[in-house]
């Protein structure tokens, strides 16, 4: 397996742009989840999934901020609009809840810089 | 509420030196996970070791143990005779049995020559 999947590895854009980051969990898991590491804050859930289905999202730092996962392959954050405050790298991890170690997979994350 | 604290914020150990990184943690729940990560420089973030809350039998993998402490809400990680490439920053983290995560702030671990 490939692992999770993060695109874009690195992303520069301008205050004010729309930002969307990409996961591809490992096939197969059934929960997703979506950190946000920077230096200040250190490693923040943001929002986990399971099937699917957002189980919570109290992490997620204000409305500007949202994530949708369309199926079990595929999910989004996306920042509307990117303040330089949002600088961080993102991680998308995976797990699989019956898995005896149930240890979350992480992604490479996304380095993305709002300038 | 939860909460995971990482007191060191940084160790310098030289090689070979044995080094504990504490945990404390902060829980309502009765059902829950610990857990280790390391991320080295590169910043992936890699899986150590889980024990749920039922589980404090203490554990040893080549130069890594671990032990759990229920009692004193701890879950501290030795490595014993440290290498250069153990240099990283350490996460301690909590999961409920719902699988809401919430991670220590990190020790930055420097294992010098």
């Amino acid at each position: 397996d490939a692992g999770v999947i993060q695109s874009p590895r690195h992303e520069v854009t301008e205050m004010g742009q729309e930002v969307t980051l990409r996961c591809k969990p490992i096939s197969g898991h059934d929960y997703l989840f979506w950190y946000r590491q920077t230096m200040m804050r250190g490693l923040e859930l943001l929002i986990y999934f399971n099937n699917n289905v957002p189980i919570d999202d109290s992490g997620m730092p204000e409305d500007r901020f949202s994530a949708k996962m369309p199926n079990a392959s595929f999910s989004t954050l996306k920042i509307q609009p990117s303040e330089p405050r949002d600088s961080a790298v993102y991680f998308c991890a995976s797990s699989y809840r019956l898995n005896p170690d149930n240890e979350q997979y992480f992604g490479p994350g996304t380095r993305l810089t709002v300038t | 509420a939860q909460k995971v604290t990482q007191a060191q914020t940084e160790i310098s150990v030289v090689e070979k030196e044995d080094v504990t990184l504490d945990c404390v943690y902060e829980t309502r729940d009765t059902t829950y996970y610990l857990f280790w990560y390391k991320q080295p420089p590169s910043g992936e973030l890699v899986f150590l070791i889980r024990r749920n809350s039922f589980d404090e039998q203490n554990e040893i993998s080549g130069r890594y143990s671990w032990n759990f402490q229920k009692s004193t809400s701890s879950f501290n990680f030795t490595i014993t005779a440290s290498q250069v490439v153990d240099s990283a920053v350490y996460f301690c983290a909590l999961e409920t049995n719902a699988g809401k995560s919430t991670f220590g702030d990190g020790t930055t671990l420097t294992v010098k020559p």
